[in-house]
């Protein structure tokens, strides 16, 4: 049983560049949501998506934009890429639009260079 | 700035001890999860608590949730050296908007 799979692991970019971080989940939940974390901090909402073909921002959703390609997978792009977006992302989903518990990714490390 | 906020920020204490951690939130909620964070690990549920619910047990975790107050505690009893590591509280807001929300954390240190 996999959960929420999220590609790549690991990823350094150049300053500009331009990456789409994938997520998956299999256990047909309607929600879906990206997050960053920094170093020592909490977790911070990027986009999220309550049901599928729906999608809206979160708390810092400036630099970023999803996909929610199918009720599975959503994605997460980073048009042209700024040392500031150096973090950890991290992919979750859940059943019933928070009603009830979310699942985490292993997160991607993404470093901008 | 983030719907929650635990404290204290870092927390040590001995092997064997309880650890209470606080989460103070700011908007009217559904319900009020507690997740916990291994390093550089992802964030794995512990416990959900509904905006109409008082206490919650789950083994060693006992969860109160004070809505009147805006705030909900975490206790986690009899600690062990495997409990080390980053507890989060998440909020899920009584609106549309089926946003969940975390707050800063708290850093667990359970000394052998």
């Amino acid at each position: 049983n996999a959960g929420v799979t999220q590609t790549p692991k690991f990823q350094v970019l150049k300053t500009g560049q331009s990456m789409t971080l994938q997520c998956a989940q299999d256990m047909n939940h309607n929600s879906m949501y990206w997050y960053r974390q920094d170093p020592g901090m909490g977790l911070r909402l990027i986009y999220y998506s309550a049901s599928e073909g729906t999608t809206d921002k979160g708390e810092v959703p400036n630099g970023y934009n999803v996909s929610r390609l199918n009720k599975r997978e959503f994605s997460l792009r980073l048009e042209s890429a700024a040392p500031s977006q150096t973090s950890v992302y991290f992919c979750a989903s859940s059943e019933n639009r928070g009603r009830t518990e979310a699942f985490f990714g292993q997160g991607t490390r993404l470093t901008v260079v | 700035s983030q719907q929650g906020e635990e404290d204290p920020q870092a927390l040590s204490i001995q092997e064997g001890e309880n650890a209470t951690m606080n989460c103070s939130y700011k908007t009217s909620i559904n319900n009020l999860q507690w997740y916990r964070q291994n390093s550089g690990r992802g964030l794995v549920h512990l416990i959900l608590i509904r905006s109409n619910e008082r206490e919650k047990h789950s083994g060693r975790l006992r969860v109160t949730l004070d809505t009147s107050k805006k705030s909900s505690s975490l206790l986690i009893t009899a600690s062990r050296a495997a409990d080390t590591a980053s507890y989060f509280c998440a909020t899920v807001r009584m609106d549309s908007s089926y946003k969940l929300i975390f707050g800063s954390g708290t850093r667990l240190l359970v000394r052998p």
